[in-house]
């Protein structure tokens, strides 16, 4: 099984912090990485596929980078409805999703 | 709008069983493969089984295979998730999601339903 690690498990940012989470997986999964965002009682929400690709309607300030074993996910300039859980998935070999990150105000 | 909601949980005992259902509008339903995905209170999200577009291959976590069964009704747009011998440990948020068609993500999710397994 391909295990995924995220990092932090949380953090504390002001709005207007540039924002960056890690994702790192047991071996590597090519490009094959997905980054989600949670907030309670929502449906979860596809911001980046494809480690680097932009869902269709996510803001630009989302962006994602990495292939093989390290990615990351980065809000240029986080804002007060971006307090929320996000969760990278490997979906080379099944789906697995790392832990989470949650993101709280400073 | 396109659009997923999960119905069917509850409190259900140890060794019992609950039917999750998923009704899907807004797209074309029986064109997209679908997963259910769980988080148990406090966790991640984990991946819990995915069924094809016409319901003839599905697959399952090692965690639920034989216990759950996932079927879905494309003349309904309806996605089920069948458990059986439920344990505490199966207590979660379920979600249905779409895959997207093109490449491994889910794209759309509904708002989850909560399973608890307690006496």
């Amino acid at each position: 099984d391909i295990q995924m690690t995220q990092s932090p498990s949380s953090l504390s940012a002001s709005v207007g912090d540039r924002v960056t989470i890690t994702c790192r997986a047991s071996q590597s999964i090519s490009s094959y990485l997905n980054w989600y965002q949670l907030k309670p009682g929502k449906a979860p929400k596809l911001l980046i596929y494809a480690a680097s690709s932009l869902q269709s309607g996510v803001p630009s300030r989302f962006s994602g980078s990495g292939s093989g074993t390290d990615f990351t996910l980065t809000i240029s300039s986080l804002q007060p409805e971006d307090f929320a859980t996000y969760y990278c998935q490997q979906t080379y070999i099944s789906w697995t999703f790392g832990q989470g990150t949650k993101v709280e105000i400073k | 709008e396109v659009q997923l909601v999960e119905s069917g949980g509850g409190l259900v005992q140890p060794g019992g069983s609950l039917r999750l259902s998923c009704a899907a509008s807004g797209f074309t339903f029986s064109r997209y493969w679908m997963h259910w995905v769980r988080q148990a209170p406090g966790k991640g999200l984990v991946w819990v089984s995915r069924i094809n577009s016409d319901g003839s291959d599905t697959s399952y976590a090692d965690s639920v295979k034989g216990r759950f069964t996932t079927s879905r009704d494309n003349a309904k747009n309806t996605l089920y998730l069948q458990m059986n011998s439920l344990r505490a440990g199966d207590t979660a948020v379920y979600y249905c999601a779409r895959a997207v068609p093109t490449y491994p993500a889910f794209d759309i999710w509904g708002q989850g339903t909560m399973v608890t397994v307690s006496s």
